[in-house]
């Protein structure tokens, strides 16, 4: 069965350093894999996503995640954080038990970003 | 283009009663999933529904049925609520038979069980 786990649940960075948030999953079938935000009383916008192909995804607002087969890693980054990039961030798996369409998603518990001027 | 919409934003009930949660899919799409986030945790999984029949179901008790239209929005039921069942209720929308799934999420309903 899939599992994702998020290292760390409360993460706090400067305006301007280096965004590194972490994520591991567990797959039996190559995963679908997604980074989603979620700010305050809002629901959930999708930052990133692999499916298959370049392993080195990019996103929106700057964001960018890695595909490590060998590591079973989706990390996400950003080179210089911004005092609107604090929200909790979840990564997720997708269970693709249809064939490669349409599962549900597995998510992490989250890390919540908070970032100081 | 409207993205995912759900009604109502916030809900109190008691225990016991019964709830009804409503979601419109994003336009052209065809799935909706529903998921329940607790206050401090990632969304888990409650049930998909895919033309107007139950397709994937998490783990949730049968208090937990749902309903798709021929329009393809949704209703997510409740009954018997408990304290427990307090929670954010997220609705997402797909479009099946693609090979790049993504699910757009709605606002989500904020649900408190006195």
């Amino acid at each position: 069965a899939q599992s994702v786990t998020q290292l760390g649940s409360h993460v706090s960075v400067s305006e301007g350093a280096l965004v590194l948030l972490r994520c591991n999953y567990s797959s039996s079938v190559p995963p679908y894999l997604f980074w989603y935000v979620q700010y305050p009383n809002q629901g959930l916008q999708l930052l990133l996503k692999y499916t298959t192909g370049a392993t080195l995804v990019k996103g929106i607002n700057g964001f960018e995640a890695e595909f490590k087969k060998s590591e079973t890693s989706f990390h996400l980054t950003k080179p210089s954080a911004h005092m609107s990039d604090a929200a909790e961030y979840f990564c997720a798996v997708s269970d693709r038990i249809y064939g490669g369409s349409q599962g549900n998603l597995i998510f992490g518990k989250g890390t919540k970003l908070s970032v100081k001027p | 283009d409207a993205g995912v919409t759900q009604s109502p934003t916030h809900l109190i009930k008691t225990r016991g009663q019964q709830v009804t949660l409503r979601c419109s899919p994003k336009s052209g799409h065809d799935t909706v999933s529903w998921y329940q986030q607790a206050l401090g945790q990632g969304p888990q999984f409650i049930f998909q529904y895919y033309e107007e029949e139950e397709r994937q179901r998490g783990n949730f008790p049968d208090r937990f049925s749902g309903h798709q239209f021929p329009n393809y929005s949704s209703e997510l039921n409740v009954n018997a609520l408990l304290l427990g069942d307090s929670a954010l209720y997220l609705c997402a929308s797909s479009l099946a038979g693609g090979t790049q799934e993504t699910q757009y999420f709605g606002p989500g309903t904020r649900l408190l069980v006195l």
